[in-house]
This record gives C-alpha cells, sequence and structure tokens, in this order.
C-alpha cells in the first residue's frame, strides 16, 4: 500500500507563513511524478491549488505556492488569512500500484 | 462554468448495493476523463476508479479496495457519469466525489495527471 505522508497539522498566525511537507517514495514522486495539491473546506467542494508541482490555476492566490524535491514536495501558504484555514492535500501517481495517490492530509490552523 | 453534481448516496446495509450519479454540465463531457474519489469519515482522499472517454477506448481502472465489486460507467448522451457499487462494507462509508481528470501527453500516449473540477460528494452510509 502506497503511502504518501503529510503532517497532521500545521498553525500559524495571520500574515505569516506556514509550509505543509508531502513525504513520498521511489514509486511515487520520487519516480519523477508531478504532484498537485488540494483545498478542502467544510462542505464545499475540494478545490485544485496548484498542478504540475509549481503551477496555479487561474483564480488562485499567488499566496499559495508549491515546490517538488526528490522523493518529497511542499506547499506554502504565506500572508495566512483565515480563511485559508482547511484540510489541504497532496496528490501524485504510483507506478507500483498504476493508482492516483493522495497524501495523508494537513489540517491548518489560523491562530 | 463546470459542475458536478453527485446524487444516489444513503443508507444501505452491509452485502448491498447502491447506485451514484454524478450530471456533469459546462463541458464537454464524452471527451473527458472521468474518476471517483471518496473521504472516509475522520481519513483522507482516496481514488477509487477512472474512465477514459469513449474515444480513447472507454478503458476504466480500479484501485483494489473496491476491484471485483465497483464498476465504473459512463453515458454521454446523458452528461452523467454512474459508480456501481455491489458488496458494500462498512469500511466503503464515505463521501463519494467525482472528478474531472487532466492528463499530459508523452510519447505518443495520454496519461492520467490531476483532478481539476469537484463535485460536492454523495453521502454513502454502509451499516447494520
Amino acid at each position: 500500500q502506497s503511502v504518501v505522508t503529510q503532517p497532521p497539522s500545521v498553525s500559524g498566525a495571520p500574515g505569516q507563513t506556514v509550509t505543509i511537507s508531502c513525504t513520498g517514495s521511489r514509486s511515487t514522486i520520487g519516480a519523477g511524478y508531478d504532484v498537485h495539491w488540494y483545498q478542502l473546506l467544510p462542505g464545499t467542494a475540494p478545490k485544485l491549488l496548484i498542478y504540475g508541482n509549481n503551477n496555479r490555476p487561474s483564480g488562485v492566490p499567488d499566496r499559495f505556492s508549491g515546490s517538488k524535491s526528490g522523493t518529497s514536495a511542499s506547499l506554502a501558504i504565506s500572508g495566512l488569512q483565515a480563511e485559508d484555514e482547511a484540510d489541504y492535500y497532496c496528490q501524485s501517481y504510483d507506478s507500483d500500484l498504476s493508482a492516483f495517490v493522495f497524501g495523508t492530509g494537513t489540517k491548518v490552523n489560523v491562530l | 462554468e463546470v459542475l458536478l453534481a453527485e446524487s444516489g448516496g444513503g443508507l444501505v446495509k452491509p452485502g448491498g448495493s447502491l447506485r451514484l450519479s454524478c450530471e456533469a454540465s459546462g463541458f464537454t463531457f464524452s471527451n473527458a476523463w472521468m474518476s471517483w474519489v471518496r473521504r472516509a469519515p475522520g481519513k483522507g482522499l482516496e481514488w477509487i476508479s477512472h474512465i477514459k472517454p469513449n474515444s480513447d477506448g472507454g478503458a476504466r481502472d480500479y484501485a483494489a479496495p473496491v476491484k471485483g465489486r465497483f464498476i465504473i460507467s459512463r453515458d454521454d448522451s446523458k452528461n452523467t457519469l454512474y459508480l456501481q457499487m455491489n458488496s458494500l462494507k462498512t469500511e466503503d462509508t464515505a463521501l463519494y466525489y467525482c472528478a474531472t481528470e487532466s492528463n499530459y501527453y508523452s510519447g505518443g500516449s495520454y496519461y492520467p495527471y490531476f483532478f481539476d473540477h469537484w463535485g460536492q460528494g454523495s453521502l454513502v452510509t454502509v451499516s447494520s
């Protein structure tokens, strides 16, 4: 079973920067597959935040940025706002399973 | 505007069946790669199945936990995606989302990439 690991939670005060890590393996991120990020707010449809490691879809603020290196990736949220309090998931692909894989998810708390 | 609306969820006993629907609008459904993703209570997102356009052969794939029990299908005349769920287990309890898939082209073939539009989900509860 593929596991892509994220910290359960991260916290920051308004205006600060928080970073969420996403650690994969040789069959996922380490195999060269790109990483994508989603935001889940209660009661709403999941939203694509970052695709292809560091690209923002139209309408996503530039406070959100992504990066990838080796078997890991990260999402940074700068200028943290109360509306950023949500669950965030990374997603890649697993060549051993021939399946999409999601990270374990991270709850962002705005203090 | 892309809209995806899931329906058909509800309460079902273990061993029972249920069919989810996902009505799509705002894009050319017949050309779209489509997926089902679920989120169990207190757990993370889990991809469970996808289907390619009929023009691409209509190939289907399933995640191991649902293979042999769930069937994905599409009706392009109705712009609707389906998920037939059989032999349901308590661990299938989840919010089920349909999503459009973006893909990338490499070496003469298209490959699955990410999910660009999602519905709000349909809740399936499997309990006796």
